[in-house]
């Protein structure tokens, strides 16, 4: 009864690549997130999608792009992936705004490029 | 563009005793704050939420207060525990769906 599972828990490839990690969330949420965790534990929002909207789009590579085929889902595709792309990758959601309901995070993806 | 400082990065406490997180801001007026513990391997968990007109929150051992005169955020958890023993975040936000975290401190609590 998972309310955030991310997959793969561990994904390990090569400079060039192109991957993908999936998001689900069985909570009801009408709000999901990518954040990205780095080496020293900075976390920072990539994209947010409300009602498969995207609403949040901070500044990452074109590389990076979001993909919602329906509220209780947010899969993100890389491309040409590179060596700075390794890191903890977290899906999170909401319902509505995160000012009034705190975020719901899965327990990450750590994406190494060798 | 906004700063937000977590006093440090690793904090040991005895086992009982108060331990006092500390969230330093700059650069920015969040309308809310909130903080998170995450364990190793662990996504973040959600442990308190307070708005600018709040001056304390308190849930169980854990209690919070917002400054915002001073820019900063408290964190307290009292008669502390092993098993509290994790990295707590602070996440500061204005706007709708944008929250801006720490990086965080490892609090360990010490047998």
């Amino acid at each position: 009864d998972t309310a955030v599972s991310q997959t793969p828990k561990y994904l390990v490839t090569q400079m060039g690549n192109d991957k993908s990690i999936k998001c689900e969330q069985n909570l009801g949420h009408d709000t999901m997130y990518w954040y990205k965790q780095d080496s020293k534990k900075f976390l920072k929002i990539m994209f947010s999608y409300n009602n498969k909207e995207l609403i949040i789009n901070e500044t990452v590579p074109n590389r990076f792009s979001p993909k919602s085929p329906d509220k209780a889902h947010l899969n993100l595709h890389i491309n040409s992936l590179e060596l700075g792309d390794s890191a903890v990758y977290f899906c999170a959601s909401s319902q509505g705004q995160v000012r009034n309901s705190p975020l719901h995070f899965g327990n990450g993806t750590r994406l190494t490029v060798t | 563009s906004q700063k937000i400082e977590q006093n440090s990065e690793a904090l040991n406490i005895q086992e009982g005793k108060t331990a006092t997180l500390t969230c330093n801001y700059t650069n920015y007026s969040p309308a809310y704050l909130q903080w998170y513990r995450q364990d190793p391997g662990r996504g973040p968990v959600f442990l308190l939420l307070i708005r600018e007109n709040e001056k304390e929150k308190r849930k169980e051992r854990l209690k919070v207060t917002f400054d915002t005169t001073l820019k900063q955020s408290l964190f307290h958890i009292t008669a502390s525990q092993p098993a509290d023993s994790a990295t707590y975040l602070c996440a500061l936000g204005s706007g709708a769906n944008n929250l801006f975290f720490g990086t965080g401190t490892r609090l360990t609590v010490i047998p």
